[in-house]
């Protein structure tokens, strides 16, 4: 069975710019996470959904959203790109939200020159 | 708000040898608590989640305990080998709250 899914794998942009990265779940998974993590420090949670709506938000800007589709895969949007928003972006899904592992795909690496 | 820290931040030790990895917490009032293991540039892989009701986990080599009341949490791997060098991250979950809070982790170095 295929695993979490993300793409791209890297993407490089510049400040100013607006970034897409995808995400799909495990089949059969409902939640999905989204999460920054700089070099050298450990993940930080951006956002969960799950059944399509939108589930814990954590301490970013409103230059980062994101939405659920009905087939349960995730976008993460970022506008108006700063230096420090390059990371490895990791997505993360779950059967449901508290008490299920989570389970992380690969990240997309974003780097804002 | 809650707090994870793992200590140390790094740790070599030559194969063969068993080993403990250290978290803890600051707010006992855990859902459940999951180390992650963590490859150069990779996303995560989980090891071990352990819900608040117990006290451990056992999956081959590797041995994870929780300790509520003290804020703790160990993995333990028994005979270490090279392919167990990576970063190690635990986080907790709180109860009500939908989010992973993570340490920064423990790089591993096992020495052949």
């Amino acid at each position: 069975d295929a695993g979490v899914t993300q793409s791209p794998t890297h993407l490089i942009k510049t400040r100013g710019q607006h970034v897409t990265l995808r995400c799909s779940p495990i089949s059969g998974h409902k939640s999905v996470s989204w999460y920054q993590q700089v070099l050298g420090q450990g993940p930080q949670f951006i956002f969960q959904y799950y059944e399509k709506e939108e589930r814990g938000r954590g301490n970013f800007p409103d230059r980062f959203s994101a939405r659920q589709f009905p087939n349960y895969s995730s976008e993460l949007n970022v506008n108006a790109l700063l230096l420090g928003d390059s990371a490895l972006y990791l997505c993360a899904s779950s059967l449901g939200t508290e008490s299920y592992i989570q389970y992380f795909g690969a990240g997309t690496r974003l780097s804002v020159l | 708000k809650q707090e994870v820290t793992q200590i140390p931040a790094a740790l070599s030790v030559p194969e063969g040898e068993n080993l403990v990895l250290n978290c803890s917490f600051t707010d006992s009032a855990i859902y459940n608590l999951q180390w992650f293991r963590q490859d150069p540039g990779k996303g995560l892989t989980s090891l071990l989640l352990i819900q608040s009701s117990q006290r451990e986990q056992t999956s081959g080599r590797l041995n994870a305990s929780l300790d509520k009341s003290s804020g703790r949490s160990t993995l333990y791997i028994a005979a270490s080998q090279p392919g167990d060098s990576a970063t190690y991250l635990c986080a907790s979950t709180g109860a009500g709250s939908y989010q992973l809070t993570f340490g920064k982790g423990t790089k591993l170095s096992v020495i052949p």
